[in-house]
């Protein structure tokens, strides 16, 4: 099946490590997503892509950096994690033909001590 | 500042009962929302789009442009409805979409 695929699923990391979330699709669709979901907070955009050359800066992109290596892969950088980067990440996509519905990854935990 | 407001964190019903989740946003242009759902450990999916004006597991939802309000309704709620529902809004032909805070519904036996 098409899919959204994420890794890794769970990590645990350092106060100043760098960390790398990767994020692959198969369903063919040119945009895709990072967001990050917190407890209260609901789910916030970090960075958003339209092709390999197209980037934006979602809500909170600060602290974060993005790679569209592909049409079918997005990378999501933590340069120095910190404590309040502990966070549920997620990844998604969406494509014109589905008017507008975004198809999710099943999600990156990580935590920063 | 464009913004989804979803103003109950947790909502619980008794199954049988009626259930309305509340969405409102603003947005100075012409919005198009959505309404995702995301059960125990499963992924988050879409529920339904106000332009399709469908009625998807029995929950409906209409935008009122006058309140900008997107409630989620269903007539009778039952426990497979227990999950976590988020109302999201994009920017007209943007595919920028920015999401609530969500909230969690308990359907009760």
């Amino acid at each position: 099946d098409a899919d959204v695929t994420q890794t890794p699923r769970n990590r645990i990391t350092k106060t100043g490590k760098r960390i790398m979330l990767e994020c692959s699709q198969t369903k063919g669709h040119d945009r895709m997503y990072w967001y990050r979901q917190d407890p209260g907070l609901g789910l916030r955009l970090i960075y958003y892509s339209f092709d390999v050359k197209d980037i934006n800066k979602g809500e909170i992109s600060d602290g974060y950096s993005v790679s569209r290596q592909a049409q079918a892969k997005f990378s999501l950088s933590l340069e120095s994690a910190i404590p309040n980067q502990t966070a549920l990440y997620f990844c998604a996509t969406s494509d014109f033909r589905f008017a507008g519905e975004l198809f999710f990854g099943e999600g990156s935990r990580l935590t920063v001590l | 500042a464009q913004r989804v407001t979803q103003p109950e964190k947790l909502l619980s019903v008794f199954k049988g009962a009626p259930v309305e989740l509340k969405c409102n946003y603003s947005y100075s242009g012409s919005p198009e929302l959505f309404w995702y759902v995301q059960y125990s450990r499963q992924r988050l999916q879409l529920l339904l789009r106000h332009i399709s004006r469908e009625s998807i597991k029995g929950f409906t939802a209409d935008l009122n442009k006058g309140e900008t309000s997107f409630h989620l309704k269903k007539p009778f709620a039952q426990e497979e409805d227990s999950a976590m529902y988020y109302c999201a809004l994009s920017f007209s032909g943007t595919y920028k979409y920015i999401f609530g805070t969500g909230t969690r519904l308990k359907v009760l036996a």
